[in-house]
This record gives structure tokens, C-alpha cells and sequence, in this order.
């Protein structure tokens, strides 16, 4: 599976845009780009995934770039209750068919009041 | 309850002993994942199933650690001779089916002590 470089940790004040970046150069073809966030003591929440296109949902956006070599997940208001730690993850189909998805470390993202 | 479920929640037990951990996940769902998490770490892959075989045990550590999903809906997980560094949140998931749009639904986890 592709790797994914991201910040360990990010601020951002209650109410303003969390706008969250991951790296994965070495992404192939056909693998998509899944976010996840754990809340603490919480097991993890699926966000959002996309393969080329740019996605919205009601949770957040995610925006990659044209050569999919990096993407963003952006927050448009975040709340005291997105405080998570985000995990970026690159994972695509192969032998049998999996969605087997291998986290990293991700971006802490502390929400001020 | 509509989510997947995992007992115990906690489970507290002492070096060399035999521990299993309980996987119900969202009716109809047909793949099953085991994780595993350490403090300060995201989770980590052990086993998948697709129904009631193991389609992807690689992530099991050693042999001490076993799953089975007999029936193809509740999952066991199964520890022999626990060690210390077991310790852990282990973390069941399901989902659709093996497919891209699929998302996996986390349970809360079963925390392990190993004394």
C-alpha cells in the first residue's frame, strides 16, 4: 500500500475552516484516498474517500490534487467536537479484493474555543 | 443496537493466560477486521474475513493470536499464553463488502491489560 505523510498535529480556532494535508507521492492508479478520525476512547469514524474528483459530504471536503500526489481534508467550521486525531489512508484493490486499510500515525487536530 | 459491538470492554488479565474477545458486527455486513491499537499509535491490521474465512491473516503477530468467524456474522478473537506487550484496544470492524464505497463501521474496542 502507497504511505502517507502527515503533520502530527494541527491547531485551529472553533468556528474557522480546519483544512488538514496529506502526501502520498507514491500513490498508484487505482487507489483511493480515505479519510478517518478517531475521537479519544472512540474507535475510528470513516469522513470521506475519493479516487481523482474532488468530494463534499456533510461532514467535510476533500480536495486532491490533479496529480494525486497530495490532498487536503477541510472542515469548513470546526467545533470543540471535531478535536480528533485525523487519519489519512491510501488503499486499493488487489489479489482478492480487500479494503484492507493500514492507518498511520495521523494529524491530532486541537480545536480552541 | 444498530452498531457493531465488542465485549468485554475491558479486560483485565494476568501474563500466560487465554483471553478471546467478541466481534458482533452490523447485521448483513459481510467483511469482518480485527485491529489492534497501542497507546499513541493509529490501529494496526491483524485478520480479515470475507464471510467465514480468513481472507488476509497477515497482520497476526505471532501464532499465540487465532480468529474464527464460524458463522459468518460474530467473530471471536483468541489469545493463548497473553504477554505483556498484548496490551492493547483491540478494535473490530465490518463493512458491505470489499468494495471501494464500502466504509467499516468501528466498534468501541476491548481494551486488554496484560499483568
Amino acid at each position: 500500500d502507497a504511505k502517507t505523510t502527515q503533520p502530527p498535529s494541527m491547531d485551529c480556532a472553533e468556528g474557522r475552516a480546519a483544512n488538514l494535508p496529506c502526501n502520498h507521492s507514491t500513490i498508484s492508479g487505482n487507489e483511493y484516498v480515505y479519510w478517518y478520525r478517531q475521537i479519544h476512547s472512540q474507535g475510528p469514524q470513516y469522513i470521506i474517500h475519493g479516487l481523482k474528483n474532488n468530494e463534499t459530504n456533510e461532514m467535510a471536503s476533500l480536495i486532491i490534487t490533479e496529480d494525486r500526489k497530495s490532498s487536503t481534508l477541510i472542515l469548513p467550521h470546526a467545533t470543540l467536537r471535531d478535536t480528533a486525531v485525523y487519519y489519512c489512508i491510501v488503499s486499493g484493490k488487489y489479489g482478492g479484493a480487500t479494503n484492507k486499510l493500514i492507518f498511520g500515525t495521523g494529524t491530532l487536530l486541537a480545536v480552541q474555543p | 443496537g444498530a452498531g457493531v459491538s465488542q465485549t468485554p470492554s475491558n479486560k483485565v488479565t494476568e501474563k500466560g493466560k487465554y483471553v478471546e474477545l467478541r466481534c458482533d458486527p452490523i447485521s448483513g455486513h459481510t467483511a469482518l477486521y480485527w485491529y489492534r491499537q497501542s497507546l499513541g499509535q493509529g490501529p494496526e491490521f491483524l485478520i480479515y474475513f470475507q464471510g467465514t474465512g480468513a481472507a488476509d491473516d497477515s497482520g497476526l503477530p505471532n501464532d499465540r493470536f487465532f480468529a474464527v468467524r464460524p458463522e459468518g456474522s460474530v467473530s471471536t478473537l483468541k489469545i493463548q499464553r497473553t504477554e505483556r506487550g498484548d496490551s492493547a484496544v483491540y478494535l473490530c470492524a465490518s463493512s458491505v463488502g470489499t468494495d471501494h464505497t464500502g466504509e467499516l463501521f468501528f466498534g468501541e474496542g476491548s481494551r486488554l491489560t496484560v499483568l
